[in-house]
C-alpha cells in the first residue's frame, strides 16, 4: 500500500466549475500537507500550505485537512482553462525529512 | 528574488555513462532536496542536504549521490546509468533545516534521457 493515494484521472470539467481533488495517506505522524500544480515540461509549483487539520483559503483554492479520517482536500472555485494542469499533493512527517507525493491528478478544464 | 534554476534543461545519456545534474537553490534558502519524477508519477525522494550535510534519503542505491556547496548551490550525480534512470529531476529548495516546517520550491528540472 502507497503512503499516499491520489486518483490519477483525468478529471475533465467546464469552465467555471467547482473542482474537487482529494488525497488519503496511512501514515499519522504527516504533520505539513501541501498541494502543488505542474504544467506540462514545468517543475511542480506550491499552491497551498498547511500545518495539521482545518482548513485554508487562498483566492479561488481552499485547501482542507481532516487528520482523523488521514484525508486532504484541494478545492478550486470557478476554475479556468488556466487551470488545465496536474495537481499534487504532498506531506512531510518531519521525523524523516522527506516529502511524500501522491501520483497526481490531471484536470483539464475546457471553454 | 531568484527561483531555483536547474542546468540542463535536457540531457541524453547512454547506459553505464555518469551524469552530473545542477541547481542553483532559492536565495536565502539553505536546504536543497532532489527528487526523480518519472512520467505519469509523483516525484520520488532522493535525498537532502542542509548546510552541505547529507540529512534525508529516500529508496536511491549508493550510485545516486550529492553534494552542497558553501553558495547553496548543489550537485546530483548518477553513476552507471541504466534505462530505468530516465525521467525529470527535480531540485527544491527550503528555509530551515528541512524538516516540512519550510515549504520546499522546486526548479523545472532535468529531463534525463537513457539510451
Amino acid at each position: 500500500q502507497k503512503e499516499v493515494e491520489q486518483d490519477p484521472g483525468p478529471l475533465s470539467v467546464p469552465e467555471g466549475a467547482i473542482v474537487s481533488l482529494n488525497c488519503t495517506y496511512s501514515n499519522s505522524a504527516f504533520q505539513y500537507f501541501m498541494w502543488y500544480r505542474q504544467y506540462s515540461r514545468k517543475g511542480p509549483e506550491l499552491l497551498m500550505y498547511t500545518y495539521s487539520s482545518g482548513n485554508k483559503e487562498d483566492g479561488r483554492f481552499t485547501a482542507q485537512v481532516d487528520k482523523s479520517s488521514k484525508y486532504i482536500s484541494l478545492f478550486i472555485r470557478d476554475s479556468q482553462p488556466s487551470d488545465s494542469a496536474t495537481y499534487l499533493c504532498a506531506m512531510f512527517s518531519g521525523g524523516y525529512n522527506k516529502l511524500i507525493f501522491g501520483a497526481g491528478t490531471r484536470l483539464a478544464v475546457h471553454p | 528574488e531568484t527561483g531555483v534554476t536547474q542546468s540542463p534543461t535536457h540531457l541524453i545519456k547512454t547506459r553505464g555513462q555518469q551524469v552530473t545534474l545542477r541547481c542553483s537553490s532559492q536565495s536565502g534558502h539553505n536546504t536543497v532536496s532532489w527528487y526523480q519524477q518519472a512520467l505519469g508519477q509523483g516525484p520520488q525522494f532522493i535525498f537532502q542536504y542542509y548546510r552541505e550535510e547529507e540529512n534525508g534519503r529516500g529508496n536511491f542505491p549508493p550510485r545516486f549521490s550529492g553534494l552542497q556547496f558553501p553558495n547553496y548551490s548543489s550537485e546530483l550525480n548518477v553513476n552507471a546509468l541504466e534505462l530505468d534512470d530516465s525521467a525529470l529531476y527535480l531540485c527544491a529548495s527550503s528555509h530551515g533545516t528541512g524538516d516540512g516546517s519550510q515549504p520546499q520550491h522546486f526548479g523545472d528540472g532535468t529531463r534525463l534521457s537513457i539510451l
